[in-house]
């Protein structure tokens, strides 16, 4: 069976300190991966998703970049947070697009001071 | 612009009544909705998938419509439980179709015993 992982759970982080957040995935080949951000009370906010290794597709300005070093690796970063990165991240998979259900991790608790 | 609209306020109901949320969209016409459930402090989980082309599916006590004309998905949980407090999130395609989901802020149900 498939399988997301991500880590850590809880990170409370300085403003303007770098952050990297990882995602893999097991059980599965060549997955679609997604990262969102999810504000306290709000719905999901797609940040990026990749078809491919080395292939990332952004959907919103920030100051966060993402990379797919490996099939099943799903990396979130930043060179320095800011106190508006602070938030719900999750990372998911799904099997292709359209209509295929998303699968998502446990998520991370982002806090920035 | 394409909206997705869900009631922000909660739902209180009593257990073994049947709940009732609310998914409305503009300014597009989805090809598809999918709906999720979020517990808090976790990742989403898919539930149910319904077409354009499908007024109505079930699974269990979960029943969904789509209704094209109303622009408006209706999500059903029959004879609720406590244990189906949580928020429940509507996800079409950003577009008419496509590899990508836009999520609804979502409904927070509370089944009270």
């Amino acid at each position: 069976s498939q399988t997301i992982h991500q880590w850590p759970a809880t990170l409370v982080q300085p403003v303007g300190s770098p952050l990297s957040l990882e995602c893999t995935v097991e059980g599965t080949s060549n997955p679609n991966l997604y990262w969102y951000r999810q504000a306290a009370g709000r719905g999901l906010q797609l940040l990026f998703y990749s078809v491919g290794i080395g292939q990332i597709s952004s959907e919103v300005p920030q100051n966060l970049s993402a990379s797919r070093p490996q099939d099943r690796q799903f990396i979130l970063s930043s060179k320095k947070l800011l106190l508006s990165d602070s938030g719900f991240y999750l990372c998911a998979w799904s099997r292709g697009g359209g209509e295929q259900p998303q699968h998502f991790g446990d998520g991370t608790r982002l806090s920035i001071l | 612009s394409q909206k997705i609209e869900q009631n922000s306020e909660a739902l209180n109901i009593q257990e073994g009544k049947t709940a009732t949320l609310t998914c409305n969209y503009t300014n597009y016409s989805p090809a598809y909705l999918q709906w999720y459930r979020q517990d808090p402090g976790r990742g989403p989980v898919f539930l149910l998938l319904i077409r354009e082309n499908e007024k109505e599916k079930r699974k269990e006590r979960l029943k969904v419509t789509f209704d094209t004309t109303l622009k408006q998905s209706l999500f059903h949980i029959t004879a609720s439980q406590p244990a189906d407090s949580a928020t429940y999130l509507c996800a079409p395609p950003p577009g008419n179709a496509g590899n990508m989901l836009t999520f609804g802020g979502g409904t927070r149900l509370m089944v009270k015993p």
